[in-house]
């Protein structure tokens, strides 16, 4: 069974700095990896999608690579702002578009 | 364009109360749907997926049912809550794309 793992569970940082978010997995027959955005009572916002032929994508701010011998992704977000405030979701895609979530990391940026 | 509708936003049933969320997809035919629920400090758990009508599959026995009468609808069920049912359901379709619904809090008292 796939299992997707995200560290850290929490993280608080002043606003302007670099960050790092984590996500491994278990099973390397990956069809993509997709990271999302999830705002409180809300639903979720796609930010990146890395294709398994793919080692990273960027979107503005936003950095995600995928290394897949070793069951990884990781999010950057540069230059972190208050608005980036949120639970961030890793996911692993498999068959049928099927998507494997983890528990996600709750940042706060403070202003 | 591509949407997909979910509802009710927010739901308080009694225990034993029946229950029906419905979603709906348009912008286009044959989609890959999704229901997933989020309880309290834990992920998404996948509860249910359909390739098309009438066809639906169930990742963990529970007391829910869904079921696809209309190739874009989905509907998530049950005939009698219980309180463990409570958390946030969202309805997704997934293609190369993502989309996902607004989310239904559902709380049993």
């Amino acid at each position: 069974k796939q299992e997707v793992t995200q560290i850290p569970a929490a993280l608080s940082v002043p606003e302007g700095e670099n960050l790092v978010l984590n996500c491994s997995f278990t099973d390397s027959a990956i069809y993509n990896l997709q990271w999302f955005r999830q705002d409180p009572g809300k639903g979720l916002t796609s930010l990146l999608l890395i294709q398994s032929s793919q080692r990273e994508q960027t979107s503005g701010r936003l950095n995600a690579s995928l290394d897949k011998s070793s069951g990884r992704s990781t999010l950057y977000i540069a230059a972190s702002q208050p608005g980036d405030s949120a639970t961030y979701l890793c996911a692993y895609g498999g068959s049928n578009y099927k998507l494997t979530f983890g528990k996600g990391t709750l940042l706060t940026v403070n202003p | 364009s591509q949407t997909i509708h979910q509802w009710p936003a927010t739901l308080v049933q009694p225990v034993g109360s029946p229950l029906s969320l419905e979603c709906t997809v348009e912008g286009t035919s044959n989609p890959n749907l999704y229901w997933y629920r989020q309880a309290a400090g834990r992920g998404l758990q996948l509860l249910f997926y359909s390739v098309g009508i009438g066809q639906i599959s169930s990742e963990v026995p529970q007391n829910l049912s869904a079921s696809r009468p209309q190739d874009r609808q989905f509907i998530l069920s049950s005939k009698k809550l219980l309180l463990s049912d409570s958390g946030f359901y969202l309805c997704a379709w997934l293609t190369e794309k993502a989309f996902f619904g607004q989310g239904t809090r559902l709380t049993v008292v």
